[in-house]
């Protein structure tokens, strides 16, 4: 079954210090890979999307994910992370063009201050 | 471009009445989705729509719950009669053309039943 996991469910780094988010998905001819960011009382706002191309993909906010087939993985990462990111972070996969979206757990990221 | 809106955004009703939740998708969008998510199941597809037709509606989780997409522009969610475990936040999203080029959310409607 089409699936992706999200294995950290709440991560606290501290201001100023790197992030990476993990995220896999079962196997599937060219996915289709999103990472989406939610904020307390606010809907999911798109941070990054991939489908081909470069592996490497940035996106707003200052992340970028990298996608990595051989691990069937989609990590997302910020060089420095600002009280701002606080927030949930859902990585979301769909398996064709017109396919419904199969979204994660999500991780809630804390920034120590 | 306004994104998606939805109304109302927050609703608070009583065990057994009905409610009516309401979504306009991005202008020129033919995709429409609905989600439901709370702490306990997490986020939830419902139902969703491609030209104004349901395509998938397996995610509804029984008769109680209905939606409609009456023309390109708007949606309703509407749940009869309602019950304290429907409280939840419902997403509407929408999407150009196909699910790859990602979906678009609203800002959610907070529904409490009492």
């Amino acid at each position: 079954a089409q699936s992706v996991t999200q294995p950290d469910i709440h991560i606290t780094v501290s201001e100023g210090a790197s992030l990476e988010l993990r995220c896999n998905y079962s196997y599937g001819a060219t996915p289709y890979l999103f990472w989406y960011v939610q904020s307390p009382g606010q809907g999911l706002q798109l941070l990054l999307k991939y489908f081909s191309g470069d592996t490497l993909v940035q996106g707003i906010k200052g992340f970028e994910a990298e996608f990595k087939r051989s691990q069937s993985s989609f990590n997302l990462r910020k060089p420095s992370v600002h009280w701002s990111d606080a927030a949930e972070y859902f990585c979301a996969v769909a398996y064709s063009s017109a396919s419904k979206i199969i979204f994660g757990s999500g991780t809630r990221l804390s920034i120590r201050p | 471009d306004a994104g998606v809106i939805q109304s109302p955004r927050h609703e608070v009703t009583e065990m057994g009445q009905e409610v009516t939740l309401r979504c306009k998708p991005i202008s020129g969008h033919d995709y429409l989705f609905w989600y439901r998510q709370t702490m306990m199941r997490g986020l939830e597809l419902l139902i969703y729509f491609n030209n104004n037709v349901p395509i998938d509606d397996s995610g509804m989780p029984e008769d109680r719950f209905s939606a409609k997409m009456p023309n390109a522009s708007f949606s309703t969610l509407k749940i009869q009669p309602s019950e304290p475990r429907d409280s939840a936040v419902y997403f509407c999203a929408s999407s150009s053309g196909t699910s790859g080029r990602g979906q678009f959310f609203g800002p959610g409607t907070r529904l409490t039943v009492l």
